[in-house]
C-alpha cells in the first residue's frame, strides 16, 4: 500500500488561504468518506483537525475545512496565522490489508 | 481530559523483542478502538496496528504482520504492542492513539494521541 500523495510544502502570508491536496486511489480516498487530517508541530504529537472528509472536532478552529473530489481530498486553511505553521498529514481508510494509509506530509510555512 | 501515556521503548538489537504499553485515562476505554501509529526519525506517519473495543477485530500493517501482536486489557485501561523479530526499519517513535469509533472497520480517525515512546533497533 503506497502512501497518499501530498505536496512537500505549501506557503502563504498571514491572512491568506491555502489548500493542501491529498491524492490516492479508488481503493482509499476515492472509495470511502473516511479521510482525516492531522496537524503536527515540531516535537509534538499529531492533532486531529478534520475527520470523515469535512467534519471538525470540537475545539478546532473553523478556519480549517476539508473536502473531497474523486480520488483527491483537500484541506483548506483560511485566514492563515503564524500558529498554523506545522506539518500536515492526511489519512484514509483503505480496502487493502493495511487498513489505514497516511499521506506523505506537507510542511506549511507562514511567510 | 483524555490522556495516553506510552512506555516500554528503548534500544534493542535486531532480532530481539520489545513490549510497548499505553495507559489510558479520561474516557471510557472499552468503548473505543485503539491503535499504534509510528513515525521514523524525520519521516511521516505510518499506521501499525489497531484493535476493536472488545478485541474482536484486529488489523496490522503489512510491514509488521506476523511479527507484531496488539492486545488490550479493558480492566486495566491499557493497550499493548508485542514486537518480535525487530528490524532496523522498525526504529521509530511509537504513538498510542484513541480511535474515533468502537471498531477498526473502518479505522475512521485518531482522535487523541500520546506523546510516544522511542524504539531504536540497532546492534
Amino acid at each position: 500500500q503506497s502512501a497518499l500523495t501530498q505536496p512537500a510544502s505549501v506557503s502563504g502570508s498571514p491572512g491568506q488561504s491555502i489548500t493542501i491536496s491529498c491524492t490516492g486511489t479508488s481503493s482509499d480516498v476515492g472509495g470511502y468518506n473516511y479521510v482525516s487530517w492531522y496537524q503536527q508541530h515540531p516535537g509534538k504529537a499529531p492533532k486531529l483537525m478534520i475527520y470523515d472528509v469535512s467534519n471538525r472536532p470540537s475545539g478546532v478552529s473553523n478556519r480549517f475545512s476539508g473536502s473531497k473530489s474523486g480520488n483527491t481530498a483537500s484541506l483548506t486553511i483560511s485566514g492563515l496565522q503564524a500558529e498554523d505553521e506545522a506539518d500536515y498529514y492526511c489519512s484514509s481508510y483503505t480496502s487493502s490489508s493495511t487498513l489505514e494509509v497516511f499521506g506523505t506530509g506537507t510542511k506549511v510555512t507562514v511567510l | 481530559e483524555v490522556q495516553l501515556v506510552e512506555s516500554g521503548g528503548g534500544l534493542v538489537q535486531p532480532g530481539r523483542s520489545l513490549r510497548l504499553s499505553c495507559a489510558a485515562s479520561g474516557f471510557t476505554f472499552d468503548d473505543y478502538a485503539m491503535h499504534w501509529v509510528r513515525q521514523a526519525p524525520g519521516k511521516g506517519l505510518e499506521w501499525v496496528s489497531g484493535i476493536s473495543w472488545n478485541s474482536g477485530s484486529i488489523g496490522y500493517a503489512d510491514s509488521v504482520k506476523g511479527r507484531f501482536t496488539i492486545s488490550r486489557d479493558n480492566a486495566k485501561n491499557s493497550l499493548y504492542l508485542q514486537m518480535n523479530s525487530l528490524r532496523a526499519e522498525d526504529t521509530a517513535l511509537y504513538y498510542c492513539a484513541k480511535g474515533g469509533r468502537s471498531d477498526i472497520f473502518p479505522v475512521g480517525c485518531f482522535e487523541y494521541w500520546g506523546q510516544g515512546t522511542l524504539v531504536t533497533v540497532s546492534s
